[in-house]
């Protein structure tokens, strides 16, 4: 079964250093999201991409904050200078792009921000 | 109150015990869907319920929705040690993006 998949797992970074998440959606779906959760809270919508482009963001999802896809398969987030309170587990998904159907989530990666 | 809240937020039962779960939210719906999640770890998928639905079934899981009202409760029957984890709701919405939001969860405790 085709499934997302993340890499790192887990990453630790010294606060103001650039990181990359890494994320391969499923082949054939459209669209692409990421989502944040730190830790004990919920699930937060930060970007949606879709047709090359950013389609939706979150307040959250400000200027420190960039998505690509660079190439037919990956997707990175990248978080141009790291803050302590960036330490969260980051979620990738994706999604066909037809109404009502499940969104595909990935197993995460434990961003921790030192 | 905020898009996609759960309640009650913690939940302590005995093995064996029915628990039931409320997610309440404030706009349309293409569908809602609920997930569970063990501590630190990723997301598990266990139903999606459409907007035209009101109830689906899933072994143990049972969903009903809403819409008139904007819920949807998740109840777990025969519930057992490994059932354990936090349960989220998520709505997918009419956007156009189909980005999910997701509740504040709650965290089930199943006492052996």
């Amino acid at each position: 079964e085709p499934e997302v998949t993340q890499t790192p797992s887990h990453q630790v970074t010294q606060m103001g250093q650039e990181v990359i998440l890494r994320c391969v959606p499923i082949s054939n779906h459209l669209y692409f999201y990421w989502y944040r959760q730190i830790l004990g809270q919920k699930v937060e919508f930060l970007v949606s991409f879709y047709n090359n482009e950013i389609s939706e963001k979150s307040e959250i999802f400000d200027d420190q904050f960039s998505v690509e896809r660079p190439d037919g398969s990956n997707f990175t987030l990248k978080i141009r200078s790291t803050k302590l309170e960036d330490s969260a587990m980051y979620f990738c998904a994706s999604n066909p792009g037809l109404n009502d159907n499940e969104q595909f989530f990935g197993p995460g990666t434990r961003l921790t921000v030192l | 109150s905020q898009q996609g809240e759960e309640d009650p937020q913690a939940l302590s039962i005995q093995e064996g015990e029915n628990a039931t779960m409320n997610c309440s939210y404030k706009t349309s719906i293409n569908n809602l869907q609920w997930y569970r999640q063990n501590s630190g770890r990723g997301l598990v998928h266990l139903i999606l319920i459409r907007s035209n639905e009101r109830e689906k079934h899933s072994g143990r899981l049972r969903v009903t929705l809403d819409t008139s009202k904007k819920s949807s409760s998740l109840l777990i029957t025969a519930s057992r040690a490994a059932d354990t984890a936090s349960y989220f709701c998520a709505t997918e919405t009419t956007s156009g993006t189909y980005k999910y939001i997701f509740g504040t969860g709650t965290r089930l405790k199943v006492l052996a």
